[in-house]
């Protein structure tokens, strides 16, 4: 599975670095995604990164946030800058299947607000 | 972008019920098509991938259907643990997207 962490609570226009840690499988050789799901509202794809190291990301964050991993640790990460009110969302990582087009493997997901 | 839409977005029905849950794609989509059941406080949990592949662990009572734009879940005999919110996702294209959600409540 995965745990996510990181989150908190965060002034428009500032950073956070969420991190996922995963177990039972290989990051590196997994497609990566970061999902995340407003309060009160569905999940929206955030970005994804592939096992070459291929990354697509949502317009909407395209440009302020860059998904990378660190495959010493199997972890997952998710940079976030220029934040602003409308990313306030949980955010969950999950595993991308390329041949099926599921995400499984989700953790419990980080909470992000931006507020000032 | 694809755009899912869902169809009720909220519907109540009693435990033994027959539930149909309706997406639309805004474009064809193939099969590349996901249904999942979140509870509150948890994550997604997928029930149905390339439309109607049961995933492993879920019940029979599940199933799913459809091809192009248009897709079903259908619940054939509602449980008291099935009521929960239910999203669609495509995986044609980037980015993926998620339908609006239905939230199936107990009458």
């Amino acid at each position: 599975q995965a745990v996510e962490s990181g989150g908190g609570l965060v002034q428009p226009g500032g950073s956070l670095r969420l991190s996922c840690a995963a177990s039972g499988f290989t990051v590196s050789s997994s497609f990566m995604s970061w999902v995340r799901q407003p309060p009160g509202q569905g999940p929206e794809w955030v970005g994804i990164i592939s096992n070459t190291d291929t990354t697509q990301y949502a317009d909407s964050v395209k440009g302020r946030f860059t998904i990378s991993r660190d495959n010493s640790k199997n972890t997952l990460y998710l940079q976030m800058n220029s934040l602003r009110p409308d990313d306030t969302a949980l955010y969950y990582c999950a595993r991308y299947g390329s041949q099926t087009g599921l995400f499984d493997c989700w953790g419990q997901g980080t909470l992000v607000t931006v507020s000032s | 972008d694809i755009q899912m839409t869902q169809s009720p977005s909220s519907v109540s029905a009693s435990v033994g019920d027959r539930v149909t849950i309706t997406c639309r794609a805004s474009q064809g989509i193939s099969n590349w098509l996901t249904w999942y059941q979140q509870k509150p406080g948890k994550a997604p949990n997928v029930l149905i991938y390339a439309t109607s592949t049961l995933q492993s662990g879920v019940p029979s009572r599940f199933s799913g259907s459809g091809s192009g734009t248009d897709f079903t879940l259908t619940i054939s005999s509602l449980q008291p643990e099935d009521f929960a919110t239910y999203y669609c996702q495509q995986a044609n294209s980037f980015p993926i997207t998620f339908g609006q959600g239905t939230r199936l409540e107990i009458k």
